[in-house]
């Protein structure tokens, strides 16, 4: 079983900081594949980036990266210069690389931009 | 090109009525998934299905919820006898497939309101 636990269920950080939002998961499969969504007021959910278990690189995509620490099994994602409309929910989930490809979610983190 | 659409974006319904909700795939996509998203909770797989087939249900409770996707046609997720626990937002997902950077795209959810 697929496991994603993700600690922080809100955050206010000001505009143009950084921000890291903390996502822990737990698996026994050897690959997998780790997601992070946005979801805006508004309620549609957002791909924002993708990391696959055996890439060796930290995935970049614009303003986030997410920092893979395959040992610790920690996929934290990470917002530069952060935004007003950066605020939103933000979710990470997972998938097995094998069989079924159903995404585990996590809870999600809240994240408010202050100006 | 169209993204994952999904219809009714709202839908209300008494106690004890059907609810039908719809979902056309990306262009090109033959894998579907449906998740449902409690208020304040993240997304719960229900089904995977692929074209005239239902490859994974194991979050569909057993009663009352129904899935297809058949050869013509979007897919449907079918509720009877709604009751006020099902009110919640249900998103459907769909892919090309594959196990590696199976990026799954979301439509923009059906809201189902159980008065």
């Amino acid at each position: 079983a697929q496991k994603i636990t993700q600690t922080q269920p809100g955050m206010f950080v000001q505009e143009k900081e950084a921000v890291t939002l903390d996502c822990t998961y737990d698996t026994s499969d050897p690959s997998y594949g780790l997601f992070w969504y946005k979801q805006p007021s508004s309620g549609e959910m957002i791909f924002l980036i993708y990391q696959g278990s055996y890439d060796q690189q930290n995935a970049t995509e614009g303003r986030y990266s997410l920092n893979f620490q395959k040992a610790r099994k920690s996929a934290n994602l990470v917002i530069s210069a952060s935004q007003l409309g950066d605020s939103a929910m933000y979710f990470c989930a997972m998938r097995s690389n094998f069989g079924n490809e159903k995404l585990t979610f996590g809870t999600g983190t809240r994240l408010t931009i202050i100006p | 090109n169209a993204g994952v659409m999904q219809n009714p974006r709202h839908l209300v319904r008494r106690r004890g009525q059907e609810a039908r909700l719809r979902c056309s795939p990306m262009k090109g996509h033959s894998h579907v998934y449906w998740y449902r998203q409690l208020p304040e909770e993240g997304l719960k797989f229900m089904v995977y299905l692929q074209k005239e087939n239902i490859i994974d249900e194991s979050g569909m409770p057993k009663e009352r919820f129904s899935a297809e996707f058949p050869k013509e046609g979007p897919s449907i997720l079918r509720i009877q006898q709604v009751v006020r626990g099902d009110s919640a937002a249900y998103f459907c997902a769909s892919s090309l497939g594959g196990v590696t950077h199976n990026e799954q795209f979301f439509g923009p959810g059906t809201r189902l309101t159980v008065l």
